[in-house]
Formats: C-alpha cells, sequence, structure tokens
C-alpha cells in the first residue's frame, strides 16, 4: 500500500507478556516515529529513527519499551512485562526527510495498533 | 520546552455555521505550529502549517489559522462547518531533536461535532 502500515490492529494482552508491534513505514522514507496515545490525550513522543539509527529515544517511559530499525526500513516496538498503564494506541509515522515539519516533506502517519493490558 | 494548550476539550457546532478551535502556544523562540484532524479509525492528517512567512495560513478543507505571537495564540477556524468536519483536532508545536530531526508536541484535542 502507499501509506504507513502497522500491525496488528489491536493486541489484547495480559499483565506481564510481552508485546511485540510493528511498523511498514512509506518505502524510502528516512524518518520515523513512534507516539504513544492514550485515551482521550494527544500523542506523545516516543522515539525517533534516521534510517537505522535511533537518534532519540527520550520519550520512552521506561526501560521495558524498546524500539529497533534494523534495515532501515521496518520498525519493531516491544514492550515488555506489559502493565496496565501501557494500553494506549502506538502511533507509528514516517517522512522523507528528518525535517517532516515542511509540506515538501510533511509527516505520514498509520493507522495505529490499540494495546489493551487486561 | 514547547508546549501547547487547546482551551476548549469540546465545541459543538451546526452545519453551515462558523468553527472556532483555540489554542495557545509556550515557546521560547519562534515556534513551527501544526493542526492535525483525526478521524475515527483513521490516521492523523495535517491540516496545515505556520511557516513564519505569513500570519495567516491556509490548510485544506477550507481551514485556516492565524499565528498572532502577541496572543501566544494559533487558533483554527473555518467559515462553514460540514457534517464531513466532524473529528478530533490537535494543536501541535515542532521541536528540533538534538539528534536531529523534528519531534512533534500535540495538544489534548479539540472534539469536534457538527449538528445538523
Amino acid at each position: 500500500g502507499a501509506g504507513v502500515s502497522q500491525s496488528p490492529r489491536y493486541k489484547v494482552a495480559k499483565r506481564g507478556q510481552d508485546v511485540a508491534l510493528r511498523c511498514d513505514p512509506i518505502s524510502g522514507h528516512v524518518s520515523l516515529f513512534w507516539y504513544q496515545q492514550a485515551l482521550g490525550q494527544g500523542p506523545e513522543f516516543l522515539t525517533y529513527f534516521q534510517n537505522e539509527a535511533q537518534l532519540d529515544k527520550s520519550g520512552l517511559p521506561s526501560d521495558r519499551f524498546f524500539a529497533e530499525r534494523p534495515e532501515g526500513s521496518v520498525s519493531t516496538l516491544k514492550i515488555q512485562r506489559t502493565q496496565q498503564e501501557d494500553s494506549a494506541v502506538y502511533l507509528c509515522a514516517s517522512s522523507f526527510d528528518p525535517a517532516p515539519s515542511s509540506y515538501n516533506s510533511p509527516l505520514h502517519f498509520g493507522n495505529g495498533t490499540r494495546l489493551t493490558v487486561t | 520546552a514547547q508546549s501547547v494548550t487547546q482551551l476548549d476539550s469540546h465545541v459543538s457546532v451546526s452545519e453551515g455555521t462558523p468553527v472556532l478551535l483555540r489554542c495557545n502556544y509556550s515557546s521560547s523562540y519562534s515556534p513551527s505550529l501544526f493542526w492535525y484532524v483525526q478521524h475515527p479509525n483513521k490516521g492523523l492528517q495535517l491540516l496545515l502549517k505556520y511557516t513564519s512567512a505569513a500570519t495567516l495560513v491556509k490548510g485544506i478543507n477550507g481551514f485556516e489559522a492565524e499565528f498572532k505571537k502577541s496572543e501566544t495564540s494559533f487558533h483554527l477556524t473555518k467559515p462553514s462547518a460540514h457534517m464531513s468536519d466532524a473529528a478530533e483536532y490537535f494543536c501541535v508545536v515542532s521541536e528540533i531533536l538534538t539528534g536531529g530531526g523534528n519531534k512533534l508536541t500535540f495538544g489534548t484535542g479539540t472534539q469536534l461535532k457538527v449538528e445538523l
């Protein structure tokens, strides 16, 4: 497809389980971002990749959260030992260049993965 | 750190009447500001962006926003609401990351309801 693809669309995990969320960015996009959107809130920045390099992970809420993009395309966000407070929609976004704020290279968001931890 | 505050969590208008969604920003330097829209079960979509080239910014679907430095505001408006405008709207400020790239900081959102 032409857009950012995220899978699974929905994920239910029992507390303590590990989960892996996948993001397929638009082909050729250099920048990739993960955001977390809790119910009723705006998305919050988690981490940023430029190609395979993770240049910023200041938004990851704890060391249970880990993201990777080993070949500079597909990215995986892994959450270990999930807790109820991890329940949220996890959004992935990609852009052609490192400055996704420009109209020439807008940021494209996926539809997200809704994670529910029971 | 930069931030945005959306003053209304819910706004309800009648179809054909004007829309006003309010946003105030906090920034230590000239900010890059955006409005994004999120329809149910769809990805976030960029409506418009403030580039500092013009204080009145026109976006898609008839929306526009005016940057007012004296009021630290970036309110979103549309002259005539359409049913298809019903969605969640986010005011966003962009911040340059230390390692490069831009990070978007979102407001808490305003749910726009359009009634017949």
